[in-house]
């Protein structure tokens, strides 16, 4: 079974600055992925970034990077330079790579941009 | 427009009807997963399907609930004799392969149900 915490309900950041959105997640899964999507208020889910349990280095995406810590179980999302667009709500999800196809998501965070 | 298709974008039913969600995967990919989101909460497996088969639908109400994913046309969730409680996006993901290679699975806009 896998599990997805994300404790952080809401997050204040002015523009321009660099923001961390806290995940970790619990598996029993020897290999897996952890993803991270952005909800707008206008409701699509985007996909973001992923990065897999094996690969040596975080993934980064633009603006988007990942920091996965194995040891600690925590896959936290970076946002380098934020925008007002960057508002959002932001999910982060683990899948297994054999096994059950199924995304297993976080609560979420709310991160607003301040100008 | 290459991204995963769903219809309607809004539905409105009332309590005892059908509600039938559509969704064309992205171009090129065969698998299919249905996932629902109520309101300020993170979203909650369905069901995965490919070409013709259900492959897990531990996520599925166990009664009113059914997908499926024909040879030809989109996938379709169905739920019958609607209440209250199916008020909720429901919102389709596709993939380009399933077990054993990690890939995103990329989502459509969603289609939110509202029973009255």
């Amino acid at each position: 079974a896998q599990k997805i915490t994300q404790t952080q309900p809401g997050m204040f950041v002015q523009e321009k600055e660099a923001v961390t959105l806290d995940c970790t997640y619990d598996t029993s899964d020897p290999s897996y992925g952890l993803f991270w999507y952005k909800q707008p208020s206008s409701g699509e889910m985007i996909f973001l970034i992923y990065q897999g349990s094996y690969d040596q280095q975080n993934a980064t995406e633009g603006r988007y990077s990942l920091n996965f810590q194995k040891a600690r179980k925590s896959a936290n999302l970076v946002i380098s330079a934020s925008q007002l667009g960057d508002s959002a709500m932001y999910f982060c999800a683990s899948k297994a790579l054999q096994g059950a196809q199924k995304l297993v998501f976080g609560q979420g965070t709310r991160l607003t941009i301040n100008p | 427009n290459a991204g995963v298709m769903q219809n309607p974008r809004h539905l409105v039913r009332r309590r005892g009807q059908e509600a039938r969600l559509r969704c064309s995967p992205m171009k090129g990919h065969s698998h299919v997963y249905w996932y629902r989101q109520l309101p300020e909460e993170g979203l909650k497996f369905m069901v995965y399907l490919q070409k013709e088969n259900i492959i897990d639908e531990s996520g599925m109400p166990k009664e009113r609930f059914s997908a499926e994913f024909p040879k030809e046309g989109p996938s379709i969730l169905r739920i019958q004799q609607v209440v209250r409680g199916d008020s909720a996006a429901y919102f389709c993901a596709s993939s380009l392969s399933g077990t054993g290679i990690l890939q995103p699975q990329h989502f459509g806009d969603g289609t939110r149900l509202s029973i009255l």
